[in-house]
């Protein structure tokens, strides 16, 4: 158990619908980043939050955004959802602000649109 | 186009045979760390390096990054069935953290 906690852990939906991510980090981990895996891309890195403020961006799309709590959990909010949006999206954390930093990953959650 | 390539993309080999998989990249990397996933889990990390040349290792596992911290390879020895698994290579660059292609790895028994 790495200590990451994602909900739900699978979610079907219909295409042009709206769904929200769950990611509980680390006790004491301030970052927080999000990933999406699919069976063509990989693992590609979404977003990364460091202490409430977004710390890098990588290949998220404007459909999709993301936050971090006062409280240090982070949801990740997909809309307009389409077909190829289907994939695995993990969190992880970390303690410190660099992604180069030991990231502890969730066990994702399975997004299928349908 | 993937920053990390890895290869190769799958791998299936019998218990007790010896295998090394490569990560390279054109980029120059602070660090390369690399992961294993298993089906239904998210990654988890084996190793970090840092050094360019350095050699790391992990009881069967041994990881070494390239002079020039833009390549890295595993080597396995003595493979088990429980080596099974996607094996991700990953490295930083500024803000951005970048996942290889991955490997696949089945041993047989």
């Amino acid at each position: 158990d790495s200590g990451v906690t994602q909900t739900p852990k699978h979610l079907i939906t219909a295409t042009g619908q709206r769904v929200t991510l769950r990611c509980s980090p680390r006790s004491g981990d301030l970052s927080v980043y999000w990933y999406q895996q699919s069976l063509d891309q990989g693992l590609q890195f979404l977003i990364q939050y460091y202490n409430g403020e977004e710390r890098a961006k990588g290949n998220i799309l404007e459909r999709f955004s993301a936050q971090q709590f006062p409280d240090l959990h982070s949801e990740l909010n997909l809309s307009s959802l389409e077909l190829g949006d289907s994939a695995l999206y993990f969190c992880a954390s970390s303690v410190a602000r660099g992604p180069a930093d030991i990231q502890y990953f969730g066990a994702g959650t399975r997004l299928s649109v349908l | 186009t993937q920053l990390l390539e890895q290869s190769p993309q799958f791998l299936s080999i019998q218990e007790g045979e010896n295998l090394t998989v490569y990560c390279n990249s054109s980029s120059v990397f602070s660090s390369l760390q690399w992961y294993r996933q298993e089906p239904g889990e998210g990654p988890v990390l084996l190793v970090t390096v840092v050094t360019g040349g350095e050699v790391k290792k992990l009881k069967r596992l041994t990881f070494q990054f390239g002079d020039a911290r833009k390549d890295s390879s595993l080597h396995i020895t003595a493979a088990q069935p429980g080596d099974t698994g996607l094996y991700l290579c990953a490295g930083g660059t500024g803000n951005q953290f970048y996942f290889g292609t991955g490997t696949s790895l089945t041993v047989i028994p």
